[in-house]
This record gives C-alpha cells, sequence and structure tokens, in this order.
C-alpha cells in the first residue's frame, strides 16, 4: 500500500514563525502536491512537484514555498507564519503528471498560527 | 486559471435514493477526471475516474463524461448513510480539486 505521511498532525505556531511541514512518499511516486483546505473553498493547490528540484505553482502559493530534494520528500515552507494560514495542510504524491493516475492523500495537518 | 466548479451543496438525500453529483470544468483539453470521498475528519480517497465520453460504472457508483459541455458526474445509486461524506472532482494529473459538495444520506 501506498503510504504518504506528513510529519505532525497538529502544529501551533506563532506569527512571524517560519514554519516547516514535511511530507514523505514511499512507492517512488513523481509527483508530489500541497493543498490548503478551508471550509467552502475545498482543496486548494499551493505548489507541486513532478521530480526533484523542480516545483510549480499552483493556484495560491503566496506566502509559501517549497522543496524537494529527494524523490520521496516534499517540504513546504511557510516563511513567516501569518494568522490566515490558519488551515488543514494536506500532500499527495502520484505516479505520473498526465497520466491516469490516483493522487494518494496524507493524514493532513492542522496549522493553527496564533 | 483552470477552475473547477462544483455545487457546493449540501445536499440531502434519503436512504435508497439515487444521489447526482455535478461538475464541470473550463480547460477544454482536460483529459482525466476523477471522484474522490472525503469522510469528516479524514483525507480524500479515490472512488471512481473517468477519461472517455460516456458513462463508466462500478457497483452502486457511475460517473458520466461529456467532454462537449465540460461537465462530469457521480450518481451514486441505492445510496446508503454510509456514502455521507464530502465528494470532491479534480482534473487532470495536475490534480486541480472543486470546493467539493457535501452529501447527508437520511435512514
Amino acid at each position: 500500500d501506498v503510504k504518504v505521511t506528513q510529519s505532525s498532525r497538529y502544529l501551533v505556531k506563532r506569527t512571524g514563525e517560519k514554519v516547516f511541514l514535511e511530507c514523505v512518499q514511499d512507492m517512488d511516486h513523481e509527483n508530489m502536491f500541497w493543498y490548503r483546505q478551508d471550509p467552502g473553498l475545498g482543496l486548494r493547490l499551493i505548489y507541486f512537484s513532478y521530480d526533484v528540484k523542480m516545483k510549480e505553482k499552483g493556484d495560491i502559493p503566496e506566502g509559501y514555498s517549497v522543496s524537494r530534494e529527494k524523490k520521496e520528500r516534499f517540504s513546504l515552507i511557510l516563511e513567516s507564519a501569518s494568522t490566515n494560514q490558519t488551515s488543514m495542510y494536506l500532500c499527495a504524491s502520484s505516479l505520473f503528471l498526465r497520466g491516469n493516475t490516483e493522487a494518494f492523500f496524507g493524514q493532513g495537518t492542522r496549522l493553527t498560527v496564533v | 486559471q483552470k477552475e473547477v466548479e462544483q455545487n457546493s451543496g449540501p445536499l440531502s438525500v434519503p436512504e435508497g435514493a439515487i444521489a447526482s453529483l455535478n461538475c464541470t470544468y473550463s480547460d477544454r483539453v482536460s483529459q482525466s477526471f476523477f471522484w474522490y470521498r472525503q469522510y469528516s475528519g479524514k483525507s480524500p480517497e479515490l472512488i471512481m475516474s473517468i477519461y472517455s465520453n460516456g458513462d463508466k460504472e462500478d457497483g452502486r457508483f457511475t460517473a458520466q463524461l461529456n467532454k462537449a459541455s465540460q461537465y462530469v458526474s457521480l450518481l451514486i445509486r441505492d445510496s446508503q448513510p454510509s456514502d455521507s461524506a464530502t465528494y470532491l472532482c479534480a482534473v487532470n494529473g495536475d490534480m486541480r480539486f472543486g470546493a467539493g459538495t457535501r452529501l447527508t444520506v437520511k435512514p
């Protein structure tokens, strides 16, 4: 079974802190994604990566950056956390970008910025 | 910006009825379409994928795709209380999602 693991289930950070959310997948997937999920807004794509050291902006990249130094790990970075970044963050991975394939999700990280 | 839109609902149906969920998309060249189910407090999981015009059936679930009209739908027959969840439509391999439709099936 594919496993996508996010480093924390719950996280509380202070405004202005630099925050790292880590995601690891164990199935050698090329593609990895970061989303945030807010009530009524669904899943919004922040960034995705289709290869090591490659990244593409999603629909809401402002205030975030990402790092993918190894194929299995995709990190989301909040450079200076703000209260409007309080949200549920979901990581996902999939095998092909343009192919017909399934995305597998991590358990989510609920981030609260105070 | 590519857009995927769903009726946000909520949608409520009685047990045993057919639930119909709809999704429209803006990118005319989209090729692959997915329906995910998300239970409260859980992560999304894939329930159906469809790539060609027409219907695709899997048990009680039927996905319908109409590329000319740019919509994809999910029908759930004989709805059960365990189907109560948020259903998310996703388009293409870059996995952009709609806002989701919350379905409640009442016993």
